[in-house]
């Protein structure tokens, strides 16, 4: 079946520091990701949607400049967390949409569980 | 108003007990509606779609009342491996994107 590859699953890094997360679709394209933000013991919170060779779109109160989304490729999409602080510590995950698997398509990555110290 | 509203739980039920779950959704345009199951620092995974003229699939059975905008869930039969938190998770027409219930905590007790 259609899988998404996330990477890395666990990363600590130091405040003002920037991360990068990578998501790969691995037997599909992907024109579409999307990237969720969750923290503990609540739901999962739709940071931006990713669209393969534009810009991504922004959910509201999301800052677009904190937050970059590029989606280069069809398979390849990365989220860069820059200048990280304590309060971005949580665990995003992204999703992709299999087409021809109708609205149940929606396959996730395995989540990246950020911290920063 | 949340879009998509759970009660949180937690519930602790012991094993062999039925489990009832409910959700309601705000946005009359949502389209298509499933029930995720999220294990502890993991992430979601499809339990099942959601139906309007309900589906089952060996002990769970999801209801959709599109009238009410009310989704349910019930396990039947509840095993120690059912232990999880559970998503409501609605797409709305015209929209790519999943919105997600905060979730129920279940736990099965032996």
């Amino acid at each position: 079946g259609a899988v998404v590859s996330q990477h890395p699953s666990r990363v600590i890094c130091k405040s003002g520091t920037s991360v990068k997360i990578e998501c790969r679709s691995l037997d599909f394209q992907a024109t579409t990701m999307f990237w969720y933000r969750q923290f503990p013991k609540k739901s999962l919170m739709l940071m931006a949607t990713s669209n393969e060779g534009s810009k991504a779109t922004y959910e509201q109160g999301v800052e677009k400049d904190k937050f970059l989304i590029n989606h280069a490729s069809l398979t390849l999409s990365t989220l860069t967390v820059t200048s990280a602080h304590p309060e971005d510590s949580s665990f995003y995950i992204c999703s992709a949409r299999v087409e021809d698997r109708g609205s149940g398509g929606y396959t996730f990555g395995s989540g990246t569980r950020l911290t920063v110290v | 108003r949340k879009e998509v509203e759970q009660d949180p739980g937690p519930f602790n039920v012991p094993e062999g007990a039925t489990v009832a779950f409910n959700c309601t959704y705000s946005n009359s345009a949502s389209q298509s509606f499933f029930w995720y199951r999220q294990d502890c620092r993991k992430e979601p995974k499809l339990l099942m779609s959601v139906y309007s003229s309900g589906n089952e699939d060996g002990r769970f059975t999801a209801q959709l009342n599109r009238a009410s905008q009310y989704i349910s869930l019930l396990i039947r039969d509840s095993k120690l491996s059912d232990s999880a938190t559970y998503l409501c998770v609605v797409n709305v027409r015209g929209a790519q994107k999943l919105v997600f219930g905060q979730g129920t905590r279940l736990t099965i007790n032996p």
